[in-house]
């Protein structure tokens, strides 16, 4: 199993701000992604973290956006750029066992945007 | 590409009563099913999942979901549900051989009432 440590864990910025995200993992990992729950939905994939390289963005999503940083195979950043309270929501970081067979979450952040 | 229906989005019931939460996927190779739970402000749990095997798999608090590959189907069922049963029921399914990303489905908001 994996335990993530996400934090913030809520947070209520302003709009126009950035926040960034951190996702600290217990054990090296090689895939590791964020999601987004907006209220009252299901999760929805932004963008799968890439070591040493850049990210790969899902449809809608751009780097701009949400640019992620993954230095090492137990941590990843995701940054909230330019903030609206369209990006209201709760941000996931998730892991993918050794085994490929299993995804490990963090408690998520909660953003409200003001 | 694969997809994950959760046809209610939201089933009330009262305590000790049974239920069943539908999902049913679309895939056309191999499948890993997953069911996770998601309590009030916190992150995803894994409570079962189905890899190979037995089609019935169970979880440590009394639910179990049976893989059925001809309906395409992983339904969650409980025989007597409790207040702490509450939460949000994500199913999810990794397809075998790809890319080891799960895709969820939209939730089913299990509401225990007394």
């Amino acid at each position: 199993s994996a335990v993530i440590s996400q934090k913030p864990s809520r947070d209520i910025c302003q709009r126009g701000t950035s926040l960034t995200i951190q996702c600290q993992v217990d054990s090296q990992v090689t895939m590791m992604f964020w999601y987004r729950q907006q209220p009252g939905q299901s999760l929805t994939l932004i963008a799968t973290a890439n070591q040493g390289s850049e990210a790969t963005y899902e449809s809608g999503f751009v780097i701009d956006k949400f640019p992620i940083s993954r230095p090492n195979l137990t941590f990843s950043t995701l940054t909230v750029s330019n903030m609206s309270p369209e990006d209201s929501s709760i941000y996931l970081c998730s892991v993918v066992g050794q085994a490929n067979t299993e995804a490990f979450f963090g408690q998520g952040t909660r953003l409200t945007v003001v | 590409a694969q997809s994950v229906t959760q046809l209610d989005s939201q089933v009330p019931v009262f305590e000790e009563a049974p239920v069943e939460l539908r999902c049913n996927y679309s895939s056309s190779v191999s499948v890993y099913l997953f069911w996770y739970v998601q309590y009030p402000n916190q992150g995803l749990q894994l409570l079962l999942k189905y890899l190979s095997g037995s089609t019935l798999v169970e979880s440590i608090n009394g639910f179990e979901a049976e893989f059925n590959k001809s309906q395409t189907s992983f339904h969650l069922r409980k025989p007597s549900v409790h207040i702490s049963d509450t939460a949000e029921y994500f199913c999810a399914v990794i397809q075998g051989g790809g890319s080891y990303i799960p895709t969820f489905g939209r939730g089913t908001s299990l509401i225990v009432h007394p």
